[in-house]
């Protein structure tokens, strides 16, 4: 079993649609929550960044952790086609990162 | 402020050689860390460098190895290249512990292919 599961889509969304991207994970002591944005051969960029469970909110983003459920979300609403791109779950224990697989979101006009 | 740099972008190797990407942190970090991100999947985290000294590594055998500079500037090299070395490899800088978000900043990648 990986540590950090994503489902890694495709997902296809109409413009104006609310997105929810999740992921789970296995690892109790992950502490530091994150969330990027990557776009086709670019590095990953960081959008929202989280500790404690609960929602975290930054303009059209929300981001949601439930640690009991070891479960976290993203919410994009008002969806652009701008934000179509890959968006990658991290979390932090001690000095490492683990990310997602990642999940491909193109957002149609 | 400068953001994270790696050069070269792209670049060719055949199996067998060797490969050295280089990457400049973001102005004020002192930790770079090093990911393999293949076709499709998520950033697989190589190792870390903290003050010119490894700080972890993740599951990557000895051929990949890395350097720290004073500038904390960093290199990662890779001897005896296998096809499935080929990927995007990630540097990624982060600020002195203790300060502001204790995440990291992603460079754009050099592309790695090997044949």
């Amino acid at each position: 079993q990986k540590e950090v599961e994503q489902d890694p889509g495709p997902l296809s969304v109409p413009e104006g649609a609310i997105v929810s991207l999740n992921c789970t994970y296995s690892n109790s002591a992950f502490q530091y929550f994150m969330w990027y944005r990557q776009y086709s051969r670019k590095g990953p960029e960081l959008l929202m960044y989280t500790y404690s469970s609960g929602n975290k909110e930054d303009g059209r983003f929300t981001a949601q952790v439930d640690k009991s459920s070891k479960y976290i979300s993203l919410f994009i609403r008002d969806s652009q086609p701008s934000d179509s791109a890959t968006y990658l779950c991290a979390m932090k224990n001690g000095n490492q990162f683990y990310f997602g697989t990642g999940t491909s979101l193109t957002v149609i006009p | 402020e400068t953001g994270v740099t790696q050069s070269p972008t792209h670049l060719i190797k055949t199996r067998g050689q060797q490969v050295t990407l280089r990457c400049s942190s973001q102005s004020g970090h002192n930790t770079v860390s090093w990911y393999q991100q293949a076709l499709g999947q998520g950033p697989q985290f190589i190792f870390q460098y903290y003050r010119e000294e490894e700080n972890g590594r993740g599951n990557f055998p000895p051929r990949f190895s890395g350097l720290q500079f004073p500038n904390y500037s960093s290199e990662l090299n890779v001897n005896a290249l296998e096809l499935d070395d080929s990927a995007l490899y990630l540097c990624a800088s982060s600020p002195p512990r203790g300060l502001s978000t204790d995440t990291q900043y992603f460079g754009p990648g050099t592309r790695l292919t090997v044949l």
